[in-house]
């Protein structure tokens, strides 16, 4: 199991461009997350997918954010016409979940990826 | 909504003694869990402790434990025999298997 893995690990781009990440999940894992953390601060929840469905979305996510999760494996979060505002730190998490409480030890603990830092100049 | 509270900001331990991290939390929601994650500098968020809302006992995991209070909706985390590789900043998280909902973090110092 080699945790969750996220691409690119570093993003520098010019204000208006799009920007495209991904984030491979824990293999078996049907949950999915993404987060979005700013200096010095927590991370924000922006959505959540089980399996291929986006069954969550933050006000946080504005229409310029996007996220998939095609065949219920990887996901991508991409953001169009980027602001310098949206300049943070991007994480992925994934976790499995278990039909009962109480169920598989583990289930429902979200695993983070080493996040996407995105700068937008 | 969801809220999570980290009253300290930093604090600071000394190698091999206990240190205790606060975090209360606001809730509506009757069945969710509790989470402490560390996040060592420019490395990844990694898991210390869960705690399942409905479980009385209070979780351990080695040196790490947490005195969960339900009613009092406080989930604080003591690190026992504190060694230089704790050093991170500390997040409180609370929520469901939908989401979570994140302190603002206790940044711990552990001096040699």
């Amino acid at each position: 199991d080699t945790g969750v893995s996220q691409n690119p690990r570093h993003k520098i781009t010019k204000r208006g461009q799009n920007v495209t990440f991904r984030c491979d999940p824990i293999s078996e894992h049907n949950r999915l997350y993404w987060y979005r953390q700013t200096l010095g601060q927590g991370p924000e929840f922006l959505t959540y997918f089980q399996n291929e469905a986006q069954l969550e979305k933050s006000r946080l996510l504005s229409d310029r954010f996007s996220a998939e999760r095609p065949k219920g494996s990887f996901s991508t979060l991409e953001i169009q016409r980027t602001e310098q505002g949206d300049s943070a730190m991007y994480l992925c998490a994934s976790s499995f979940s278990s039909p009962s409480r109480g169920g598989a030890a583990g289930a429902d603990t979200q695993y983070f990826g080493p996040g996407t830092r995105l700068t937008v100049l | 909504a969801q809220t999570v509270t980290q009253s300290q900001p930093e604090m600071s331990v000394q190698e091999a003694e206990t240190v205790t991290l606060s975090c209360t939390y606001d809730t509506s929601e009757s069945d969710y869990y509790l989470f402490w994650y560390k996040q060592p500098p420019s490395r990844q968020m990694i898991l210390v402790i869960r705690q399942e809302a409905y479980k009385q006992q209070n979780a351990t995991e080695n040196r790490f434990s947490v005195n969960f209070q339900k009613a009092a909706k406080s989930f604080s985390l003591k690190i026992s025999d504190s060694q230089l590789g704790d050093a991170a900043m500390y997040f409180c998280a609370s929520g469901s298997a939908r989401q979570l909902t994140f302190g603002s973090g206790t940044q711990l110092t552990v001096l040699p």
